[in-house]
Order: structure tokens, then sequence, then C-alpha cells
């Protein structure tokens, strides 16, 4: 099966200035994951969808951060406006509903630079 | 202090070594326990995971979870240089929103 895809790899934008991600999950995977791993951190979940409803954004800084997944497929991540801070690499991850923790599938990632 | 704690390294071992990481956890709810293994600008890939206490093996990976310690470990025999990359160890309670509680990653560096 094709695995979780992700575009851009790469982004370096300007402080103040907007970026948008985008994440297809695998076929048939109702749950989809964002997740911020700053450099030397492990991954921090930002927002879990289930189909195309919210089910923890608790750590999503709102004031800043918004994401969607239309029609519960595909999903994008969006910084308006971005913060030196919000450099990091964004990994979209994806489940199919009910199966046990193995069911867990990262794409490699977008890997922000905030300038 | 941080949900779950691992230590960063760098660790680096010669070929054939064996190799132990481990993490610790402060929420004793925690009742899966999964291991990923991330190389460079490459997303995590799931290598071991267990549920709540006990040991699991897959052929040079062994994976242990202590749950009165709160305490995992996983070892790796007769290391490759193919194993060098960031070991990450993560936990989650189980129900409804199964988020993953990350370490912050081991890099590992296993020399030929």
């Amino acid at each position: 099966e094709a695995g979780v895809a992700q575009s851009p790899r790469y982004k370096i934008i300007e402080k103040r200035q907007s970026v948008a991600f985008w994440c297809n999950p695998i076929s048939g995977h109702a749950t989809l994951y964002w997740y911020q791993q700053i450099l030397g951190q492990g991954p921090k979940l930002l927002i879990q969808f289930q189909n195309n409803g919210v089910v923890d954004d608790s750590q999503l800084p709102k004031d800043r951060f918004s994401a969607e997944r239309l029609k519960g497929v595909d999903s994008t991540l969006k910084i308006q406006p971005a913060k030196l801070e919000d450099s990091a690499v964004y990994l979209c991850a994806s489940r199919r509903f009910g199966t046990g923790s193995y069911g867990y599938t990262f794409g490699s990632g977008t890997r922000l630079t905030v300038v | 202090q941080k949900e779950v704690e691992q230590d960063p390294g760098p660790l680096s071992v010669p070929e054939g070594a064996i190799v132990s990481l481990n993490c610790t956890y402060s929420n004793s709810a925690f009742q899966y326990f999964m291991w990923y293994r991330q190389y460079s600008r490459k997303g995590p890939e799931l290598l071991m995971y267990t549920y709540s206490s006990g040991n699991k093996e897959d052929g040079r990976f062994t994976a242990q979870v202590d749950k009165s310690s709160k305490y995992i470990s996983l070892f790796i025999r007769d290391s490759q240089p193919s194993d060098s990359a960031t070991y990450l160890c993560a936990m989650f309670y189980g129900g409804a929103t199964n988020k993953l509680i990350f370490g912050t990653g081991t890099l590992l560096a296993v020399q030929p």
C-alpha cells in the first residue's frame, strides 16, 4: 500500500509570512494526525482528526495555526503568521480506525525554516 | 516534569555490540508502548510495540516494559551500521484519542 504523502518536503519563509502543508493519508485510514517535531525533540501532537471531525486540538496554537480535513481524506495545516519558533518538521500520520497501536504510519514530513 | 523521559545521547557503539535504549515515564495510565526508528530526514517508522508489561522479541530487537518501575527498554543485538538512527520511545493511554506521547529520542551511531 502507498504510504502517507506530504508536500512540500522543504519550505523556507520569513517570519510573519504564511505557509501551508498538505497531507494525503493511506487510503481507508480514518484517523489523521499532525505532529510538530522541533530539532532534538520528539514529535508533539498538534491535532487529530477522525474522518473530517477534530478529536483533539488541545496543543494547537489556534491564534496562528489552523487545520482542516475536507471530505475525511486529505488534510492541510496552515500557519499564519509564522514565528521563528515554528521552525520544525511537521509530520502527518494516519491510522486505520479500530486497529491496534501498530496501525500508525508517518509521512516523511515537511521541514519548515522560518528566518 | 515531562511525561516521558529519554536520554538524547548520542550513543556510539562498535558494530556487533549490544545496544540498550531506555525511557522512563510518569503516568501509570499508559497502556501501550512503542519504539520508533527515525532515519535522518525521514518520518518515524514503527519498530516494536508492547501492550502492558512484559517482553517482546523480533529478530535482533527485544522490547521490555516494566510498569511497576515505569521503565521501558529496547535492546538491539549484533548491532549493524544500518541501525544508526534516532530511536524514539512512545506510549499512549488507549481510549478515543490514542495520541502518542514521545520521548525526545536517542541518536545511535553504530561504527563499522
